[in-house]
């Protein structure tokens, strides 16, 4: 039973226009939640997190949204750059069990 | 800061001997550590938690004593893959989480492991 979900295992978007990521949860335990960036052969890297008492966070370019009611998170990048191509995973955190659990990832393509 | 690092960073073996991963945070005291290991489908599997100065935690389908996790000190934990196989040639990924960031992991840059 997958816990957290990012049914698009990959997006391609032109440079300059939004990206929009996905993801989808299914325990209600989870209150925080965090996206994060990978490189081939390389760690995760943090990129922006947010607590489930809100419903948005922004950092830049980066924007994440949370609706609780649909369990359902979105990353929206814009605009989108060639660096931003990496895999990207949607985690969620249960802050009592103490650790996250991972989507299976999306991976985007931004083209010059 | 929250820097982790992973060594080696590659690592070739024959299938029957054991390896062993070290995974230290540089610049802060890692309460708690997690090990994943990276399919070639792109996801993270989560292997064991751990915490400093108690035995790891391992999640279900992960063999305890074949990947033996140690972490003995704030900074450095440790992953032996023991009597390696083929099969478990893979990308192993380590986290840390210091009590500063309690929700944020901050994840090492990996080890590629390749049994012969």
């Amino acid at each position: 039973d997958q816990q957290v979900k990012q049914n698009s295992p990959s997006l391609s978007v032109q440079e300059g226009r939004i990206s929009i990521l996905n993801c989808d949860y299914t325990n209600s335990m989870f209150d925080y939640f965090l996206w994060y960036k990978k490189y081939p052969a390389e760690g995760p890297t943090f990129l922006i997190s947010i607590s489930s008492i809100k419903d948005k966070n922004e950092d830049g370019r980066f924007t994440v949204f949370l609706n609780k009611s649909a369990k359902h998170l979105s990353l929206h990048i814009v605009p989108s750059q060639p660096g931003d191509s990496a895999v990207y995973f949607c985690a969620a955190n249960n802050t009592n069990a103490g650790k996250s659990t991972f989507g299976d990832g999306t991976t985007l393509t931004v083209k010059p | 800061g929250a820097v982790v690092s992973q060594h080696p960073s590659r690592v070739i073996c024959k299938s029957g001997t054991s390896v062993k991963i070290e995974c230290r945070s540089l610049d802060f005291q890692a309460t708690t550590m997690f090990w994943y290991r990276q399919f070639p489908k792109q996801s993270l599997m989560l292997m064991a938690t751990s915490n400093e100065g108690s035995k790891a935690t391992y999640e279900q389908g992960v063999e305890k004593d074949k990947f033996l996790i140690n972490h003995a000190s704030l900074t450095l934990s440790t992953l032996t893959v023991t009597s390696a196989h083929p099969e478990d040639s893979s990308f192993y990924i380590c986290s840390a989480r210091g009590t500063r960031h309690y929700n944020e992991q901050f994840f090492g840059p990996g080890t590629r492991l390749t049994v012969l």
